[in-house]
């Protein structure tokens, strides 16, 4: 079954440092996400990102982070300068296409643990 | 703007037993979808069950049913027989039709052996 690939599984940084998350989502979709969990709370959305470009984020997604699809396959999110409080689960999603009325589920990478020192 | 709501942050159940979490929704949007995942303590996130706003039928896989009551805007999820593996958070979610997947805050189900 295809799989969303995340890498590292676990990303010790120190604050101020830059650090970039990958995802290598399931070939034939077209629409990545990614959603961050902060230890044993709630999973909260990013941003979305369909076409070469950011569709939607939120509120957390401020200019310290970034997203990019650099070479058709890896799709990438940067945190330019870490703070104390990025550290959490950050976890990369896919689907073949955008629909409510059909189960077109997302398919969710297994994560990044992001440990900030 | 979409609001999804679990009220109860942590759930016991013997084992073997049907377990009901709960879920409540809000949203302006006439056509949703609506999911539950699971996340057992190595942290992915695990797909369980669909529920399609439009769907007349509640949606059933294996173990799990979703109990969709439209009017009510609720989408429990219910587990039947209940084993030790079930054990982990389990979380409610929605989208709508300009935005994308929301989460409630989670369950926490513990299955009592």
């Amino acid at each position: 079954e295809p799989e969303v690939t995340q890498t590292p599984s676990h990303q010790v940084t120190q604050m101020g440092q830059e650090v970039i998350l990958r995802c290598v989502p399931i070939s034939n979709h077209l629409y990545f996400y990614w959603y961050r969990q902060i230890l044993g709370q709630k999973v909260e959305f990013l941003v979305s990102f369909y076409n070469n470009e950011i569709s939607e984020k939120s509120e957390i997604f401020d200019d310290q982070f970034s997203v990019e699809r650099p070479d058709g396959s890896n799709f990438t999110l940067k945190i330019r300068s870490t703070k104390l409080e990025d550290s959490a689960m950050y976890f990369c999603a896919s689907s073949e296409v955008r629909s409510t009325t059909v189960n077109y589920g997302y398919t969710f990478g297994s994560g990044t643990r992001l440990t900030v020192v | 703007a979409q609001k999804i709501t679990q009220t109860q942050p942590g759930m016991f159940v013997q084992e073997k037993e049907a377990v009901t979490l709960d879920c409540t929704y809000d949203t302006s949007d006439p056509s949703y979808g609506l999911f539950w995942y699971k996340q057992p303590s190595s942290g992915e996130m695990i797909f369980l069950i669909y529920q399609g706003s439009y769907d007349q039928q509640n949606a059933t896989e294996g173990r799990y049913s979703l109990n969709f009551q439209k009017a009510r805007k609720s989408a429990n999820l219910v587990i039947s027989a209940s084993q030790l593996g079930d054990s982990a958070m389990y979380f409610c979610a929605m989208r709508g039709e300009n935005n994308d997947m929301r989460f409630g805050a989670g369950t926490r189900l513990t299955v009592k052996p």
